[in-house]
């Protein structure tokens, strides 16, 4: 079946250091790649997404660039604040713009101060 | 505007019990899904409806239901609980399906012993 692979499972950066996970996708009918951030004890919340006909999208400290011919996409975090610590999954729509997503198995990022 | 509303937030059953895990949203989206997040396994798709009186199953239905009555309303079922089924549940809405912002609730653990 389709799936997406999410590295690394774990990533520790100090505060004000970037931050970079990558996700790659076996579907190639894909088109809609949003990412999710999950603090502890909640449900995941949206920070972004990226469609297919978009080759990078940024929102303040927070960017996302796909390569469609590579089938891989990462999230690019800068100038990490602890706040940004959390568990951070990407998903991607299978079957076009009418399916359901499948997500990664998680990032856990850690910024320490 | 609550957004997505789940309950309860945490359940212990023992094997063979039965129960329903209420979710309601306020923001009169047709898509509902049900999420399991296992620790390190991401989250994968249970059911999912497009609308009142329309379901079908994603990528792990076996040992649950849903029922779609009301926009609103999207509760999920198990029968004969079992210890696989030890798990956080999410509920979640979007306006539209594989290609815009999901709305996930604050979750459900369930323990099954």
């Amino acid at each position: 079946g389709e799936n997406v692979e999410q590295h690394p499972s774990t990533l520790s950066v100090q505060e004000g250091d970037s931050a970079v996970i990558k996700c790659t996708y076996s579907d190639s009918a894909s088109n809609y790649f949003p990412w999710y951030k999950q603090e502890l004890g909640k449900g995941p919340q949206l920070i972004i997404d990226i469609r297919s006909n978009v080759g990078e999208k940024k929102d303040q400290r927070i960017a996302v660039t796909l390569n469609k011919t590579a089938k891989h996409f990462s999230l690019h975090i800068t100038e990490t604040q602890p706040e940004d610590s959390a568990v951070y999954f990407c998903a991607a729509s299978i079957g076009g713009s009418q399916g359901n997503l499948i997500f990664g198995k998680g990032t856990k990022l850690s910024v320490k101060p | 505007n609550a957004g997505v509303t789940q309950t309860p937030k945490f359940r212990i059953l023992k094997i063979g019990q039965s129960m329903t895990l209420q979710c309601a949203q306020d923001m009169n989206h047709n898509y509902m899904y049900w999420y399991r997040q296992d620790p390190g396994m991401g989250l994968k798709l249970i059911y999912y409806s497009v609308g009142a009186g329309i379901t079908d199953k994603g990528e792990v239905p076996n040992g649950y239901n849903v029922s779609r009555s009301t926009t609103e309303d999207f509760p999920l079922r198990l029968e004969l609980a079992a210890p696989s089924q030890t798990s956080v549940y999410f509920c979640a809405s979007s306006n539209l399906r594989g290609r815009d912002t999901q709305y996930f609730g604050p979750g459900t653990r369930l323990t099954v012993l």
